[in-house]
């Protein structure tokens, strides 16, 4: 079974920092593209940023490119979103996920249950 | 404003039929980018639905079945189930903004 647990979350001021993480079980971690997806309160779902199974390549929204950056350990099984210059429109539930390929463009196939960042002074 | 547009809110009686529109332009869907769905309950994590336009993964019921023409994509849930209340979103990629994309959402209530 496919286990994604993200962690690192809390209450952070205009201007902070935060490292999110994900830990992932039951994957061949290294194998796959990963994602992480936020969902403000009451709103819908935006993609973040993405990056390859190896880690070279990363991918970002505009609304957070030059703030966040996304890594990964594969050697921990564990994905990474450097979370800086933080305003209140980043206040969210962030997921990761495992992103899949289908024909043309991608899907997230499995999901985190999430963790909230609030910034808030 | 969301580069997929569904409506906001759609409703049906048990057993029911519904569908959701999920609309997208030429840098999209109507580039050829494969359409998915997804359902989620209120306080919980997304789950997959459909991939690749019509796919079901294994455990989704075959009441649900997604549909792509054009820029547009449809999802369709017959035999409506109380159970099946909850919020609705595709998703697909786009090619202008190098991005994937969600619609709004959908909330679906069962009457």
């Amino acid at each position: 079974e496919v286990q994604l647990l993200e962690s690192g979350g809390g209450l952070v001021q205009p201007g902070g920092s935060l490292r999110l993480s994900c830990a992932a079980s039951g994957i061949a971690f290294s194998s796959y593209a990963m994602s992480w997806v936020r969902q403000a309160p009451g709103k819908g779902l935006e993609w973040v940023s993405s990056i390859s199974a190896g880690g070279g390549t990363t991918s970002y929204a505009d609304s957070v490119k030059g703030r966040f950056i996304v890594s990964r350990d594969n050697s921990k099984n564990t994905l990474f979103l450097q979370v800086s210059s933080l305003r209140a429109d980043d206040t969210a539930v962030y997921y990761c996920a495992k992103r899949s390929s289908y024909g043309l463009g991608f899907y997230f196939e499995h999901w985190g249950q999430g963790t909230r960042v609030t910034v808030s002074s | 404003q969301s580069v997929l547009t569904q409506p906001p809110s759609v409703s049906g009686a048990p057993g029911q039929r519904i569908t959701i529109s999920c609309t997208g332009s030429g840098s999209n869907i109507g580039a050829g980018y494969d359409v998915h769905w997804y359902q989620q309950f209120p306080g919980t994590a997304p789950k997959l639905l459909i991939y690749g336009n019509t796919n079901r993964p294994s455990g989704v019921p075959d009441r649900f079945s997604g549909s792509k023409s054009g820029s547009s994509s449809s999802l369709a849930i017959t035999g409506l189930q109380t159970e099946d209340e909850a919020d609705y979103y595709c998703q697909s990629y786009d090619s202008s903004l190098s991005a994937s994309v969600f619609g709004r959402g959908t909330k679906l209530t069962v009457l």
